[in-house]
């Protein structure tokens, strides 16, 4: 059981770079979200989906886009990467919304130089 | 007021001792209050929730949840070295999405 997936573990990204975060889960949550965590800031979230086809902004989500692909899948998009986009990234996932805990993937190390 | 506050440390305790960590929350009608778990460099685990005022326990972790005061703790008994790591307090807002609020953490070093 795999959990949380989150795809690549690190990345350097030279300004105005655009990629993609990937994040699968095999658990068979209903809701998924992607977090950022900066030293001394915490974790913010940046987007969630609380169901597959449904996805809204959370705390942080100016220059960021995100696609539900199914229900497994929530991926995140960095149009054109800003140093201030330097951070760890997190998916996680729950069971459903607001209820449990969530679930956290490894998460994705992401320079932007 | 911060929605979600915890004293950053570091915590310090030693080996067998009581651990106790705390955290204030600024949302009287938050429902689900959950502690996570973060060793230096990894993901957030998942250690307890708590819905109901009172303690709830869990082998050497108890959680205890005061909604009238606002604050909730999680007692760690017997702090082994391998508990060194930051905990993460969350709480859940009340209406609309219920999406929790992380606290900032709380660094608890276990010395031997």
């Amino acid at each position: 059981n795999a959990g949380v997936t989150q795809t690549p573990k690190f990345q350097v990204l030279k300004t105005g770079q655009s990629m993609t975060l990937q994040c699968a889960q095999d658990m068979n949550h209903n809701s998924m979200y992607w977090y950022r965590q900066d030293p001394g800031m915490g974790l913010r979230l940046i987007y969630y989906s609380a169901s597959e086809g449904t996805t809204d902004k959370g705390e942080v989500p100016n220059g960021y886009n995100v696609s539900r692909l199914n229900k497994r899948e929530f991926s995140l998009r960095l149009e054109s990467a800003a140093p201030s986009q330097t951070s760890v990234y997190f998916c996680a996932s729950s069971e459903r919304q607001g209820v449990y805990g969530y679930t956290f993937g490894s998460g994705t190390r992401l320079t932007v130089v | 007021q911060k929605e979600v506050e915890q004293n950053s440390g570091p915590l310090s305790v030693p080996e067998g001792a009581i651990a106790s960590l705390n955290c204030t929350y600024s949302d009287r009608g938050s429902q689900s209050f959950f502690w996570y778990r973060q060793y230096s460099g990894k993901s957030p685990e998942l250690i307890m929730f708590i819905y109901s005022n009172g303690d709830k326990e869990d082998g050497r972790f108890t959680a205890q949840l005061n909604k009238a005061s606002q604050y909730v703790s999680l007692l760690i008994r017997d702090s082994q070295p391998s508990d060194s790591a930051t905990y993460l307090c969350a709480v859940n807002k009340s209406g609309g999405s219920y999406i929790p609020t992380f606290g900032r953490g709380t660094s608890l070093i276990v010395h031997p």
